[in-house]
């Protein structure tokens, strides 16, 4: 079925150093929604990209979508120890009601 | 609003024992899904629906069914714990797919 894959799946920075997450897919994507989940939390929706090309920014975070919808990005700049978590990216697939999500990045953080 | 409310928080069974995990939303929302989570996996959709009598399947379907009486709640149902079901359960609502996804505190559930 389709599937988008997520990568690295562990990151490790500095605190204040910059960290990136990708999600790529086989398929021209519809849409992309990316969420963010504290340990022992639940999933907390951040933002979707629709158009191609896309960037979205929320403060130090930048979400881009690719020209050909194939794959997304969510860059943090200058990570803070609040930034730690599982970053996760879900799509919606073809021909089915269905949301799938990637396989998430855990992101942690030396202070 | 209470949002998206799962029971129990946690529960523990023994292999073979059935049990129902449950979910409620109070946002009206027509959509609604199942997910695991397990270490390295991500989140895997079990099973969802787009309204009140639909339901239909994700991902990883075998050995959990669920039904969808009213629009508030859905249910997953375990009908004969195994092991391998071990993990944690969340409940997520929405307008639609195409719509931020609501997701409940979820269910750590242990299967001996």
């Amino acid at each position: 079925g389709q599937q988008v894959m997520q990568i690295p799946q562990y990151q490790h920075v500095q605190e204040g150093e910059d960290f990136t997450t990708y999600c790529n897919s086989s398929t021209t994507l519809s849409n992309i929604q990316w969420y963010k989940q504290r340990p022992g939390g639940h999933p907390v929706f951040l933002i979707q990209l629709v158009k191609s090309g896309e960037v979205k920014k929320q403060k130090r975070l930048t979400f881009q979508f690719g020209e050909a919808k194939k794959n997304s990005s969510l860059h943090i700049t200058a990570t803070q120890t609040t930034d730690v978590g599982t970053y996760f990216c879900a799509i919606a697939v073809q021909g089915a009601q269905k949301l799938v999500f990637g396989q998430g990045t855990r992101l942690t953080i030396n202070p | 609003n209470a949002g998206v409310t799962q029971t129990p928080k946690f529960q523990v069974l023994k292999t073979g024992q059935s049990m129902t995990l449950q979910c409620a939303q109070d946002m009206n929302h027509e959509y609604m899904s199942w997910y695991r989570q397990d270490p390295g996996m991500g989140l895997r959709l079990i099973h969802y629906s787009v309204g009140a009598g639909i339901t239909d399947q994700g991902e990883v379907p075998n050995g959990y069914n669920v039904s969808r009486s009213t629009t508030e709640d859905f249910p997953l149902r375990l009908l004969s714990a195994a092991p391998s079901q071990t993990s944690v359960y969340f409940c997520a609502s929405s307008y639609s797919r195409a719509q931020p996804q609501h997701f409940g505190d979820g269910t750590r559930l242990s299967i001996l």
